[in-house]
């Protein structure tokens, strides 16, 4: 039971290239949500998706898009990157969602926009 | 090294003693709250949580108090370790799906 994996852990862009971070959960959760975070700050919600086959956005959604693969699966990408997308990008899940319960963390995805 | 966590609170214990870190929450409609771990370079990791329904709630070394009149919410370590430095914040959350975040305090266990 792995929880919450996020690939790839580091990644170096130059502004205006793309990329997508992958996050899978084995908890048979139904919620996910994808958050970044930066220095002096809480964590910030980017995207979400309450169940399969939905997505709404967050706090900070601009310049990000979102995909639910499937009830495992949780894409977050990046069309054109910029470097106040520089951050650390947490993928998390849980099984009710609605702040009903508690949110389990992938260990992260530190990406730096040059 | 990690960036995250710059200039946050430091509380600083001598291992052995117990610890307190404080949160204010902000929105007095939410009704679950969160305690959460995270050390440098990690994801957070949850510890422990409380509904307001209750007021205190025990966990293995640690204690979550709530105190809903002013909107406060403590966690007690006790008997600290030095595996325990770490940044710790609260979430509550309050039927959306929007968890509202902390920015966290840091512990630093001195041996």
């Amino acid at each position: 039971n792995a929880g919450v994996t996020q690939t790839p852990k580091f990644q170096v862009l130059k502004t205006g290239q793309s990329m997508t971070l992958q996050c899978a959960q084995d908890m048979n959760h139904n919620s996910m949500y994808w958050y970044r975070q930066d220095p002096g700050m809480g964590l910030r919600l980017i995207y979400y998706s309450a169940s399969e086959g939905t997505t709404d956005k967050g706090e900070v959604p601009n310049g990000y898009n979102v995909s639910r693969l499937n009830k495992r699966e949780f894409s977050l990408r990046l069309e054109s990157a910029a470097p106040s997308q520089t951050s650390v990008y947490f993928c998390a899940s849980s099984e009710l969602g609605q702040g009903k319960d508690t949110q389990y963390f992938g260990p992260g995805t530190r990406l730096t926009v040059l | 090294g990690e960036s995250v966590g710059l200039h946050l609170p430091t509380l600083s214990v001598q291992e052995g003693d117990n610890s307190i870190i404080n949160c204010a929450y902000s929105n007095s409609a939410s009704d679950y709250f969160i305690w959460y771990k995270q050390e440098s370079g990690k994801g957070p990791q949850f510890i422990i949580d409380i509904r307001s329904n209750m007021d205190k709630r025990q966990g293995q070394r640690v204690t979550v108090l709530l105190n809903k009149t002013v909107k406060h919410l403590s966690l007690q370590i006790a008997a600290t370790q030095p595996g325990d430095s770490a940044v710790y914040f609260c979430a509550e959350g309050g039927g959306t799906y929007k968890y509202i975040f902390g920015t966290g305090t840091r512990l630093k266990v001195l041996a």
